[in-house]
């Protein structure tokens, strides 16, 4: 298994622009969530979804987007990107979400420089 | 969410053990204490968890007090690869987990 993947790696944005991170897993998981982390701090929970077509926001989600057609993947959208939103973003997933021994698998994230 | 306390930072030397403590007074009855790692430049990883009893894994063990109103995670030979920043996090059914900013380990050689 591949684990958790995300794409790109790192990326530069201009403010204003838009994109999307692909994240993506492949061990069946229905729980996926979207975190950011700023220099010296812990993630922050941006959104999070229990399920294909089931989202709900986090604790930061204010200029993002995301959705969940597929099991597998939960991409992220940035739609006007501004330099507040420079951080590095980790998706992670687990089994349901639900109960609370569950571990989360975390990708090795993208980091994302907005200028 | 329920929180966790941590120290900012902690030194240790090269196979030596470490002992990382966590306070969560205001834990719950159905909290579980988890603990992920994150090394540099990398995402966490899970480390242990536990809900009332002291637990062992390969990688380290957990200690939780009696009342569990704290934890310590417990290296018993620290590496040089085990430097990384070690989050204690409480989950409860169908909650988020909340990271704080976790403890600074570092390893001297």
């Amino acid at each position: 298994n591949a684990g958790v993947t995300q794409t790109p790696k790192f990326q530069v944005l201009k403010t204003g622009q838009s994109m999307t991170l692909q994240c993506a897993q492949d061990m069946n998981h229905e729980y996926m969530s979207w975190y950011r982390q700023d220099p010296g701090m812990g993630l922050r929970l941006i959104h999070y979804s229990v399920g294909a077509g089931i989202t709900d926001q986090g604790e930061v989600p204010n200029g993002y987007n995301v959705s969940r057609s597929t099991t597998e993947d939960f991409p992220l959208r940035l739609l006007s990107a501004a330099p507040s939103q420079t951080s590095v973003y980790f998706c992670a997933s687990s089994y349901s979400g639900t109960h609370s021994a569950e571990t989360q698998y975390f990708g090795p994230g993208t980091r994302l420089l907005v200028l | 969410d329920a929180k966790t306390t941590q120290p900012n930072s902690m030194e240790s030397n090269e196979e030596e053990p470490v002992h990382l403590p966590c306070n969560h007074s205001t834990i719950s009855g159905t909290d579980y204490i988890h603990w992920y790692r994150q090394l540099p430049s990398q995402g966490p990883e899970y480390v242990i968890h536990g809900l009332t009893s002291n637990v062992n894994n390969r990688m380290a063990s957990l200690a939780i007090a009696e009342d569990r109103k704290s934890s310590t995670l417990i290296l018993h030979r620290a590496t040089l690869r085990d430097a990384a920043v070690y989050y204690c996090i409480l989950s409860n059914y169908g909650q988020n987990f909340v990271f704080g900013p976790g403890t600074r380990l570092s390893v001297l050689p």
